[in-house]
């Protein structure tokens, strides 16, 4: 069964600080992992990752897949209040056509 | 470009109703999809379509059925609501099936089922 994890479930931490979101990921054709920032309604497409080892950067957010160990990591930096949200992984699956999504990460960021 | 819309936002039902959730796109994208979003378990694929005509069994297809008969809708029906089933449902869409395609959300259906 195709299975993607985050952790932590919950963050809370202060404006200014660093974080890092973790998601790992077991299934049966990977082809790419996506990130996706969820505010109040719809989530929004942040990264798409395919390669190992190529950090994509947007601002102060950046991620990194790691194809041998099966996992990716979401930091950002300088947290804003403005960075609250919920924070979804999902790993796309070649041959099934759909994406798996982890359980999300809600962070808090406070002032 | 009105994007990805659905209808209604909010909906309650009494256990055994029917109803239909509306999910239409105005970008001309071949890849549309169903989400259901549950505290706790992030967002699970009930049902998929790779283009009109076609449609195909996500991770959580039971109690749900679709059609396909343009490239613009893709409605989803519950046939006999039941409490599990309450929850928020996201449409999606993309150009094409495949990951190189950014998916774009609709905003969302809160459905309460009592």
């Amino acid at each position: 069964e195709d299975k993607v994890v985050q952790s932590p479930l919950s963050l809370v931490v202060h404006e200014g600080d660093t974080v890092t979101l973790n998601c790992s990921y077991e299934v049966t054709n990977f082809r790419s992992l996506l990130w996706y920032k969820q505010e109040k309604k719809a989530p929004t497409f942040l990264f798409m990752l395919t390669s190992s080892g190529i950090e994509k950067k947007s601002g102060r957010l950046s991620s990194i897949l790691d194809k041998k160990e099966l996992f990716s990591i979401l930091n950002i930096t300088a947290t804003q209040t403005g960075d609250s949200a919920i924070y979804l992984c999902a790993v796309f699956i070649q041959g099934a056509q759909k994406l798996v999504f982890g359980q999300g990460t809600r962070l808090t960021i406070n002032p | 470009n009105a994007g990805v819309t659905q209808t209604p936002k909010f909906q309650v039902l009494k256990t055994g109703q029917s109803m239909t959730l509306q999910c239409a796109q105005d970008m001309n994208h071949e890849y549309m999809s169903w989400y259901r979003q549950d505290p706790g378990m992030g967002l699970r694929l009930i049902h998929y379509s790779v283009g009109a005509g076609i449609t195909d069994q996500g991770e959580v297809p039971n109690g749900y059925n679709v059609s396909r008969s343009t490239t613009e809708d893709f409605p989803l029906r519950l046939l006999s609501a039941a409490p599990s089933q309450t929850s928020v449902y996201f449409c999606a869409s993309s150009y094409r099936s495949g990951s190189f395609y950014e998916q774009y959300f609709g905003p969302g259906t809160r459905l309460t089922v009592t």
